[in-house]
């Protein structure tokens, strides 16, 4: 079964700093990997989905990379504002299966 | 507007008092989900269903029932609810899978905070 682990679990920034947020898995027989925003007792919003094939995907300050041989995945932030604090999870959509199975997430806040 | 919408957002309930959470979604997907998200344990899937009367156990299934008449819709049933199903609750949906070159990201609906007394 695969397992998603996100370290660090809680993240403080000041305004203006570059920051990566990881996100490893076990097994790297993956379809895609999708990385959310999620806001205090809110739904999730989807920033960034790297299929397999993929290396990275961009989106104005957000970049994602992915890397299958070691399990890894990173989410950059450039520039960071204090409307990026929120939760940030990831999730894996395995080769087989028809499961998805995320991390527990980074609560990230940035101070003004 | 593409979204999928749950009904109800809040409820409170007593144990084993039936309930129905409907999820619906407008873009003609494919594969629907259920998670569940407790603190400290992420999000955990609950059944989904790769189309109409298609579908399976996630990690998490008991109980929890599904069931999917419509494309558009994956009603959450529990039918004697206890208090560790308190939870928040999503429903998500994406396209096909696997479906090579299509890019079949998850959408998720705005979640239904359930408490059971």
């Amino acid at each position: 079964k695969q397992e998603v682990t996100q370290i660090p679990a809680a993240l403080s920034v000041p305004e203006g700093e570059n920051l990566v947020l990881n996100c490893s898995f076990t097994d790297s027989a993956i379809y895609n990997l999708q990385w959310f925003r999620q806001d205090p007792g809110k739904g999730l919003t989807s920033l960034l989905l790297i299929q397999s094939s993929q290396r990275e995907q961009t989106s104005g300050r957000l970049n994602a990379s992915l890397d299958k041989s070691s399990g890894r995945s990173t989410l950059y932030i450039a520039a960071s504002q204090p409307g990026d604090s929120a939760t940030y999870l990831c999730a894996v959509r395995p080769n087989t299966g028809n499961q998805f199975y995320f991390g527990t997430g980074t609560s990230l806040t940035v101070i003004p | 507007e593409a979204q999928v919408t749950q009904n109800p957002r809040y409820l409170i309930t007593v144990t084993g008092k039936k309930l129905t959470v409907t999820c619906s979604q407008n873009m003609n997907h494919e594969y629907m989900s259920w998670y569940r998200q407790d603190p400290g344990l992420g999000l955990r899937q609950i059944y989904y269903s790769m189309n109409v009367e298609v579908t399976d156990k996630g990690d998490v299934p008991e109980g929890y029932k599904v069931s999917r008449k419509e494309k558009r819709n994956f009603p959450l049933i529990l039918e004697s609810p206890s208090p560790n199903q308190t939870s928040l609750y999503f429903c998500a949906s994406s396209l096909r899978y696997p479906a090579s070159g299509v890019n079949n990201e998850q959408f998720f609906g705005p979640g239904t905070r359930l408490t059971v007394l």
